[in-house]
C-alpha cells in the first residue's frame, strides 16, 4: 500500500520562509512530486524529484532523501497569492501512477 | 499543446441516480488517465487508472466504475449514486515517463 504524512496545515507570515515536509511509505517508489491546489482549483504541478537532494525553481525548491523516505517544499518570499493547499504525491513505477498527501493548508499572513 | 476537458463543473443529483462525468484529452496520444476523488478539505484518492482504451484498473472497491471507450476518453459512471459519492472528482493524464500529472478543472458532485 501506499501512505504519505504531511502536516494539516502551517502559518507564516508574507515575506517569510516555510517549509512543508513530506514522509512517505511505498513500495514501487519512483520520485515525488509537489502541487498547489488553490480552494476550488485543480491541483498544478510544483516540482519532482526522483534523485536525492534539491531542486530549485524560482522561489520553490523541493528535496529528497531516498533513504529517510522523507522530502519537502521550502516556500522562500512567501507571498499572499501562496495561500493554498500543498500536496506531496509519489509516482509509482508501475503504470505511472501518482499517490498523494493528505494536504497541507498553507495560511499566509499580511 | 496538450489540454484536458472535463465536465460538468458542478452537479446535484439525488441518490440511487445514475451518474456519468466525462473527460477528454487534446494534443497527446495514448495518455495515461486517472479519476481522483477528493473530499472536503482531504488529500486526492486514487480510483481508476487506464493505460489504453478498454484497459481500467481499479484502485479502491467503490460504488462507480470507469470506462475509455476512446484513447482520449475517460468516463466515470455510477447506477446508483450513494451519499458517500459526494465530492470533487478530477481527470487527470499523463504519458509514459512524464514527471507530472495534468488536471481537468474537477466536478463538484453533491448527492443529495
Amino acid at each position: 500500500g501506499q501512505s504519505l504524512e504531511q502536516p494539516s496545515e502551517v502559518t507564516a507570515v508574507e515575506g517569510a520562509i516555510v517549509q512543508i515536509n513530506c514522509t512517505y511509505q511505498t513500495s514501487g517508489f519512483y520520485g515525488l512530486s509537489w502541487y498547489q491546489q488553490h480552494d476550488g482549483g485543480a491541483p498544478t504541478f510544483l516540482s519532482y524529484n526522483a534523485l536525492d537532494g534539491l531542486e530549485e525553481t524560482g522561489r520553490f525548491s523541493s528535496f529528497l532523501s531516498r533513504s529517510d523516505s522523507y522530502g519537502y517544499l521550502l516556500l522562500q518570499e512567501l507571498q499572499m497569492k501562496d495561500s493554498a493547499s500543498y500536496f506531496c504525491a509519489v509516482r509509482h513505477y508501475n503504470f505511472n501512477k501518482f499517490y498523494f498527501g493528505s494536504g497541507t493548508k498553507l495560511n499566509v499572513k499580511p | 499543446s496538450q489540454t484536458i476537458h472535463q465536465w460538468p463543473a458542478t452537479l446535484v443529483q439525488p441518490v440511487g441516480s445514475p451518474l456519468s462525468l466525462e473527460c477528454t484529452v487534446e494534443g497527446t496520444s495514448n495518455p495515461n488517465l486517472y479519476w481522483y476523488r477528493q473530499a472536503a478539505g482531504r488529500g486526492l484518492q486514487l480510483l481508476f487508472y487506464s493505460v489504453g482504451i478498454g484497459q481500467i484498473s481499479s484502485e479502491v472497491p467503490q460504488n462507480l466504475s470507469a470506462s475509455r471507450p476512446q484513447d482520449r476518453q475517460f468516463i466515470l459512471s455510477s447506477k446508483k449514486l450513494l451519499l458517500s459519492d459526494s465530492g470533487f472528482y478530477l481527470c487527470a493524464f499523463g504519458t509514459l515517463g512524464d514527471t507530472e500529472a495534468f488536471f481537468g478543472q474537477g466536478t463538484r458532485l453533491t448527492v443529495v
